[in-house]
């Protein structure tokens, strides 16, 4: 079974501060997404990965970058967090090359921008 | 226009009764095409791939319509687990990314 896990399940901070956010999948996956999920909105990508050192924008970028420093990690790591960076956070992985193949969730990680 | 629409429900179906949702994409050259589902407060699990010809899953059947982009999702002889959220999920022209509805929330009744 794939395995995704994000390392925390509920997250506190203030506003201004460095957010960082793990996601760690052990099927050797290629590909690697956060999404973020908000009521009324569904999940939106942030950013994705197709490899290491490798990253793309996704649909709502502005105020988040990433890192994939290793096959199995993605980081989402938010500069300054603000209050409309309340939400949940969901990383998820797929095997890669072929297009529009299933995705594997982490748990979430629900953060409050306080 | 949404890439993916749904109708968000809720959809309250007593036990036992079959219940069907339709989802509409916008891009014609999507080619893959998924229902989730994702319980309360959980992450979002596969349910189903849907194919060309339809395709069955016990008591989940999914049919896809190129020609009116839509697809659908049949739940036959509904049970209390099935409530959860329904998303529809569609792939963005050809490549890894997938484009998520918002969900169609389904609470069975006892």
């Amino acid at each position: 079974d794939v395995k995704v896990t994000q390392s925390s399940r509920y997250l506190v901070k203030r506003t201004g501060e460095k957010v960082f956010l793990e996601c760690v999948q052990d099927m050797d996956h290629e590909n690697m997404f956060w999404y973020r999920q908000d009521p009324g909105l569904g999940l939106r990508l942030i950013y994705f990965s197709y490899d290491v050192k490798m990253k793309e924008k996704g649909d709502i970028p502005e105020g988040y970058s990433v890192s994939r420093e290793k096959k199995e990690r993605f980081s989402l790591i938010l500069e300054s967090a603000s209050t409309n960076q309340t939400s949940m956070y969901l990383c998820a992985s797929s095997l890669g090359g072929r297009a529009g193949e299933t995705q594997y969730f982490g748990p979430g990680t629900r953060l409050l921008v306080l | 226009r949404k890439e993916v629409e749904q109708d968000p429900g809720p959809f309250n179906v007593p036990e036992g009764a079959t219940v069907a949702f339709n989802c509409t994409y916008s891009n014609s050259a999507s080619q893959s095409f998924f229902w989730y589902r994702q319980d309360c407060r959980k992450e979002p699990k596969l349910l189903m791939s849907v194919y060309s010809s339809g395709n069955e899953d016990g008591r989940f059947t999914a049919q896809l319509n190129r020609a009116s982009q839509y697809i659908s999702l049949l739940i036959r002889d509904s049970k209390l687990s099935d409530s959860a959220t329904y998303l529809c999920v569609v792939n963005r022209r050809g490549n890894e990314k997938l484009t998520f509805g918002t969900g169609t929330r389904l609470t069975i009744i006892p």
